[in-house]
């Protein structure tokens, strides 16, 4: 089974500034793709990036980024020029790409970010 | 993205007690799950809500207590049966087209038990 590991219960960062929240992840299979969703207050999850593990490049959206690292297992958000509104839990979560588990996601422990104006 | 909506959007119930949410998508989706969130917790998969068929459950999760429906292509109800306080949770809808990789939440059911 897949499993999905957030070693960051929580960051901070001060607006205007970069952060980075980490995620490793464990699979055998060569076909899936990996989500960072956001969860304010509200609890409404936020779908901020996603990326194909076929895809060499790295995912962008405007102030978010990806680092994939396909044969370490790791896929690193980095928030630049953090802003209030990105205060939030951060849950890594991957999702095979075929399959018994087409569709299913799987999450991380999730990381809450503070942003200090 | 998908609009996808949640009815209640929370509710207090007695322990013993029934509830039954009700997810409703703006157009026709392949796939319907449902997730858990426990208080402070990540979200786990409870089931797939297959249309027209059975509900496939995840492990630890049984039709008895988490009974759902899926009558057509754009709803999807889950019912959380003979509530305990245990079962106080976030409860997400979830949807996934074929052929688009995104999959979106709608914006969850807050559920405490008495």
């Amino acid at each position: 089974a897949q499993t999905v590991t957030q070693s960051q219960p929580e960051m901070s960062v001060q607006e205007a500034e970069t952060v980075t929240l980490s995620c490793t992840y464990d699979t055998s299979e060569s076909d899936y793709y990996l989500f960072w969703y956001k969860q304010p207050p509200s609890r409404q999850m936020i779908l901020v990036i996603r990326q194909e593990a076929y895809k060499q490049q790295n995912a962008t959206e405007n102030r978010f980024s990806v680092n994939f690292q396909k044969a370490a297992k790791s896929f690193s958000l980095k928030i630049s020029d953090s802003q209030l509104g990105d205060a939030a839990m951060y849950f890594c979560a991957y999702r095979s790409g075929g399959g018994t588990s087409y569709g299913k996601l799987t999450f991380g422990q999730g990381t809450i970010l503070t942003v200090h104006p | 993205s998908a609009v996808i909506s949640q009815k209640p959007s929370r509710d207090i119930c007695q322990r013993g007690t029934s509830l039954t949410i009700q997810c409703q998508v703006d157009s026709q989706v392949t796939m319907m799950f449902w997730y858990r969130q426990q208080p402070g917790q990540s979200l786990t998969l409870i089931a797939t809500a297959n249309q027209g068929s059975e509900a496939t459950y995840e492990s630890g999760f049984v039709i008895d207590k988490f009974p759902i429906s899926r009558p057509n292509l754009t709803f999807s109800t889950l019912t959380v049966s003979n509530m305990s306080p245990e079962d106080s949770s976030i409860y997400l809808c979830s949807e996934k087209k074929t052929g688009i990789s995104e999959q979106f939440f709608g914006p969850g059911t807050r559920l405490t038990v008495l």
